[in-house]
């Protein structure tokens, strides 16, 4: 089964531009999540999407955003960047079931997109 | 904010057993205990998750202690390709959890230096 893939892997933009990130989930999967990665605050959760619908959002300004498609896939979208966006962006991927059972919370992580803004 | 601290830091040996420590005194009664891993410039990747009974897999045995407020995450031969910064991380779970599913809060994790 093919893992969470992420694209691009690498992006370098300037102040002010906007990025679109992309997240294909494991097959099967309808959940997925975008977390923000920078050494001094840590992995930080940005929000989560289920059936294109929003479900979960961190504590981030409305720069940030994301959508999800029919298929799942999801993108995540950073207007008017500064140079605090500088990142590892990583995208997760779950199934969600509605069973009791915790194992379909399990989160499987894609490898991640390092965005530099100069 | 994290609901779970962790050291910052630990050392073990290659072939010994590595025991990594986890405080979540505010544990509620439908949260469980996961623990992720993160080797250096990649995702986390899931190792390990439970309620209140201890529980082993392929890859580690996670001891939960019996008032749930801490647990212990048992790697039983650490080798080099352990070494990572591990998150321990509470959440909802079950029924009750699944409109938290996708949300993960991290702390700082510990970093495990396997050492020759």
């Amino acid at each position: 089964k093919a893992g969470v893939t992420q694209t691009p892997r690498y992006l370098i933009k300037t102040r002010g531009q906007q990025v679109t990130l992309s997240c294909s989930p494991i097959s099967g999967h309808r959940s997925v999540s975008w977390y923000q990665q920078t050494p001094g605050q840590g992995l930080q959760f940005l929000f989560e999407y289920f059936s294109e619908t929003q479900r979960n959002k961190g504590n981030f300004p409305g720069r940030f955003s994301g959508r999800q498609f029919s298929n799942s896939r999801s993108e995540m979208n950073v207007s008017t960047l500064e140079l605090g966006d500088s990142a590892l962006y990583l995208c997760a991927s779950s199934f969600t079931g509605t069973s009791g059972d915790s194992s379909y919370n399990e989160q499987f992580f894609g490898p991640g997109t390092r965005l530099t803004v100069l | 904010d994290a609901k779970t601290t962790q050291p910052p830091s630990m050392d073990c040996a290659e072939g010994r057993a590595a025991n990594l420590p986890c405080n979540h005194s505010t544990i509620s009664g439908n949260e469980y205990v996961y623990w992720y891993r993160q080797i250096h410039s990649q995702g986390p990747q899931y190792i390990i998750h439970g309620l209140k009974n201890n529980e082993t897999n392929e890859m580690a045995s996670l001891i939960i202690t019996e008032d749930r407020k801490s647990s212990t995450l048992i790697l039983p031969h650490a080798t080099l390709r352990d070494t990572a910064v591990y998150y321990c991380i509470v959440r909802p779970g079950g029924l009750h959890g699944s409109s938290n599913t996708g949300k993960l809060i991290f702390g700082q994790g510990t970093t495990l230096q396997v050492k020759p």
